[in-house]
């Protein structure tokens, strides 16, 4: 059963930059679409970015400038780095496998999600 | 801005049917999606590609779209189905658009 773990600092000060690490347990990295997606409070969620096993990668265009995307397929792992974070930046971020094709694009497996808080 | 539009709420009895609305101009062109979330709880993909429903979903669970409008309806609502659902579509600009979610109080 494959299982995915978000893990990262809790609190992150302003204009600094939030690392997050998403473990893939249970499976292999390989194929997928593996992405990061964040919800703050009375917001609709929003997703951040997604890179394929091979690196390729793309963002939200409103996120585009501040955010980089990594993989470990030897550690079935992937990463977030979202610099020169603000309050605005707080929110419980997911990392979640997607399933892509032409005109569909959806997530099949989540993890559970690790609130992170932007404050000094 | 939220691309997606769905009603804040709903509330149903055990037993009725429960039929969650979102609304978009572009999901004429593009598959929805639909999730589940309880709290603490990851969430669960209970509806893809407008109307399939992943394996270990119960058949209660069933999606439709007609244009710019999906549903997600839940028949027979248990009080197990008491969650938030948010609906989520591809868009080209974007790449991926969530509504802003409906809470389930059954």
């Amino acid at each position: 059963q494959v299982q995915l773990q978000e893990s990262g600092p809790g609190l992150v000060k302003p204009s600094e930059t939030l690392s997050l690490t998403c473990t893939v347990s249970g499976g292999s990295i390989s194929s997928y679409y593996w992405s990061w997606i964040r919800q703050s409070p009375g917001k609709a969620p929003e997703w951040i970015a997604y890179i394929y096993y091979d690196g390729s990668s793309n963002s939200n265009p409103s996120l585009k400038s501040r955010v980089t995307m990594s993989v470990d397929t030897s550690k079935n792992q992937f990463s977030l780095k979202l610099t020169s974070v603000t309050a605005a930046d707080t929110a419980l971020y997911y990392c979640a496998r997607g399933e892509v094709g032409a005109t569909s694009w959806y997530f099949d497996l989540w993890g559970r999600g690790t609130l992170v808080s932007v404050s000094s | 801005s939220n691309e997606l539009t769905q009603p804040p709420s709903l509330s149903v009895s055990p037993g009725q049917t429960a039929s969650i609305t979102c609304s978009g101009d572009k999901l004429g062109k593009t598959y929805v999606s639909w999730y589940q979330r309880k709290p603490g709880q990851s969430p669960v993909l209970v509806i893809y590609q407008d109307a399939r429903r992943p394996s270990g979903i119960p058949e209660r669970f069933s999606g439709s779209k007609s244009g710019n409008s999906a549903s997600l309806t839940i028949s027979g609502t248990q009080a197990m189905d008491e969650a938030e659902y948010f609906c989520q579509a591809w868009d080209r600009s974007t790449v991926v658009v969530f509504g802003g979610g409906t809470k389930l109080t059954v």
